[in-house]
């Protein structure tokens, strides 16, 4: 079965430091997003990928953030100057065509920001 | 504010029980609704989805109702088994200013026991 990749598992940054979370999506979708969670809470839309931009953002999703597809199979979630509340899990997630559609998420990346 | 909310956050049922999870939205103009289950240290996995036109749907064990009319949804899982122990979210896409999200609930635990 198709499935969204994420890498690594866990990251363990210094505070200040950037980060960069990886994802494959499933090759055949066209949709991508980043979810985070934070410990204990729901899960929060970040963004929206598209054709190769940003098709929708939350307000989490400030100026620290960036997302890019730097080739044809990886989408990326760069984090500038991680701060402590900046720790949570993060999800990758891939749908065929909108978000109408059924979404497949990976299984996340543990960020510790310290 | 505008939300989807959970009733309950924990359900504990009998092995070979039926569970039932609720889910309460407040955003009228929502028409799509997803259940997800996420067990200890994975990402959401799709159970089952509904739009806004039916008021039923039937997957493999579970089913998915939605009133309109008191803006409530809920999961029904037949015969529960130990492998059902996860939190189950409710979400639903609905408007966040101009743009379409996926907005999750917070969630409900629901443990299995034998």
């Amino acid at each position: 079965e198709p499935e969204v990749t994420q890498t690594p598992s866990h990251q363990v940054t210094q505070m200040g430091q950037e980060v960069i979370l990886r994802c494959v999506p499933i090759s055949n979708h066209l949709y991508f997003y980043w979810y985070r969670q934070i410990l204990g809470q729901k899960v929060e839309f970040l963004v929206s990928f598209y054709n190769n931009e940003i098709s929708e953002k939350s307000e989490i999703f400030d100026d620290q953030f960036s997302v890019e597809r730097p080739d044809g199979s990886n989408f990326t979630l760069k984090i500038r100057s991680t701060k402590l509340e900046d720790s949570a899990m993060y999800f990758c997630a891939s749908t065929i065509q909108g978000i109408n559609t059924e979404a497949f998420f990976g299984q996340g990346t543990r960020l510790t920001v310290v | 504010g505008e939300s989807v909310g959970l009733h309950l956050p924990t359900l504990s049922v009998q092995e070979g029980d039926n569970s039932i999870i609720n889910c309460a939205y407040s955003n009228s103009a929502s028409d799509y609704f997803i259940w997800y289950k996420q067990e200890s240290g994975k990402g959401p996995q799709f159970i089952i989805d509904i739009r806004s036109n039916m008021d039923k749907r039937q997957g493999q064990r579970v089913t998915v109702l939605l009133n309109k009319t008191v803006k409530h949804l809920s999961l029904q899982i037949a015969a529960t088994q130990p492998g059902d122990s996860a939190v189950y979210f409710c979400a639903e896409i609905r408007y966040s200013g101009s743009a379409r999200q996926l907005t999750f609930g917070s969630g409900t635990q629901l443990t299995v026991l034998p």
